[in-house]
């Protein structure tokens, strides 16, 4: 069974400092690793899809990092805009379904 | 604009009533999906949908019905079946079935009371 881990939970940041966000998975067969951001009482935003080791996708202050287990998702000097939960999921060979991670609310503070 | 479009925003049902949500997409996409969000957890998946006429259980598909008579359009029922509905229910589509990106609509809140 697929599984997907995010953490922290809930990230602090003030306005200029940069962090990292953890998505450990556990999939038969990656087909992709997706990124997406939420926004309180939204639908979920695509920003990145990965599909092999070792590439890396960036966006904005956004940068996407895939290893054969985890992936980061980096805010490089994030402004109050960027505050969202970011969700990540994995698509594994058995199916076109996501399997997704609880999340990470990121809160930035000006 | 093409999108994913879910109807109502929000919606109240009473115990043992069976509600309809709807989602239209005009992107041209052959997979639909239905996924649920409950407050602080992930989006679960309650049925998806690869071709018209054909759909498939997701991981929590007890309590729920889909059909998907037009390509556009795969409408989800919430039964009175389904014991814990109150939700935020979000429709989504991809290209076709394999590898391929999954956009969402905006949700549909639905509380019982």
């Amino acid at each position: 069974e697929d599984q997907v881990t995010q953490s922290p939970e809930a990230l602090r940041l003030q306005e200029g400092e940069s962090s990292s966000l953890n998505c450990s998975y556990t999939v038969s067969g990656l087909r992709g690793l997706f990124w997406y951001r939420q926004d309180p009482g939204k639908g979920p935003e695509f920003l990145f899809t990965l599909y092999s080791a070792g590439e890396e996708k960036e966006k904005e202050r956004l940068k996407a990092t895939l290893t054969k287990k985890e992936s980061f998702l980096h805010i490089t000097a994030p402004k109050p805009e960027d505050s969202a939960t970011y969700l990540c999921a994995v698509q594994g060979a058995a199916g076109n379904k996501l399997t997704f991670g609880g999340g990470t609310r990121v809160l930035v503070k000006p | 604009d093409g999108g994913i479009t879910q109807s109502p925003k929000y919606l109240f049902r009473k115990e043992g009533q069976n509600v309809t949500l709807s989602c239209e997409q005009n992107l041209n996409h052959d997979a639909m999906y239905w996924y649920r969000q409950d407050p602080g957890q992930g989006l679960r998946l309650i049925y998806y949908s690869q071709i018209v006429n054909d759909f498939q259980k997701g991981d929590i598909a007890e309590g729920y019905s889909v059909s998907r008579e037009k390509k556009e359009s795969f409408p989800l029922t919430v039964t009175s079946a389904q014991k814990n509905p109150t939700a935020f229910y979000l429709c989504a589509s991809s290209i076709s079935r394999s590898g391929n990106t999954i956009y969402f609509g905006e949700g549909s809140w639905l509380t019982v009371v």
